[in-house]
């Protein structure tokens, strides 16, 4: 089993949907998630972080998160064609090193 | 804004061949790192440091080695290239505190030949 999972899309929506992102991670001991945003020839950058369970929203991006299910997700309310990218799922590891594992991520492509 | 800038955009280089990719960051951040990308396989982490002298190997450190003399700057060493190591390479470093904020470089795309 992969340490973080995503579907790799891609993930095809309307202009104006919402777009859901899922991952589902291994590690019980996470206790912080991170969303990286990678465009498509460029290097990622932190959208969003979620530390506790329940939803945290931001402008049109909620993250979710269920520690117990061990499963996080993103929404993207009124995608725009500008937010075609890819998604990186991105749980902190409970060493104490402290390091980011990052999923595949999920390619999301908003269709005008 | 900060800056982490990474010399070279696209480098080839020849099996054997030793190549050093560098990483300079302008916001006095502690933290940096050492990702490869590959596609299907996503990032994965090479070294990191959190102090001047200091490294820890990540995930994939097999063929690899790197420097941090000074706080701003971090080398990743390929001793002896090797035709699996060709790849995206991307730095990344982080604030004190905050080691899960990266800020990345714009990587550099080496093809070992």
């Amino acid at each position: 089993q992969k340490e973080v999972e995503q579907n790799s899309g891609p993930l095809s929506v309307p202009e104006g949907a919402i777009a859901s992102l899922n991952c589902t991670y291994s590690d019980r001991g996470s206790q912080s998630f991170f969303w990286y945003r990678q465009y498509s020839g460029k290097s990622p950058e932190l959208i969003m972080f979620i530390y506790s369970n329940g939803d945290k929203e931001d402008g049109r991006f909620t993250a979710q998160l269920n520690k117990a299910s061990q499963y996080v997700s993103l929404l993207i309310r009124d995608s725009q064609p500008s937010d075609s990218a890819t998604y990186l799922c991105a749980p902190l590891g409970s060493s104490n090193t402290g390091k980011l594992i990052f999923g595949q991520g999920t390619t999301l492509q908003v269709k005008p | 804004d900060v800056k982490v800038t990474q010399s070279s955009r696209y480098l080839v280089k020849r099996t054997g061949e030793k190549v050093f990719l560098e990483c300079v960051q302008d916001m006095d951040h502690e933290n940096m790192f050492w990702y490869r990308q590959d596609p299907g396989l996503g990032l994965r982490l090479i070294y990191f440091s959190y102090d001047v002298k200091m490294k820890e190997k990540g995930d994939i450190p097999e063929g690899y080695s790197v420097s941090r003399e000074k706080k701003e700057r971090f080398s990743l060493i390929l001793e002896s290239a090797s035709t699996n190591q060709t790849s995206m390479y991307l730095c990344a470093s982080s604030p004190p505190g905050r080691r899960e904020k990266l800020f990345f470089g714009s990587g550099t795309q080496l093809s070992v030949l």
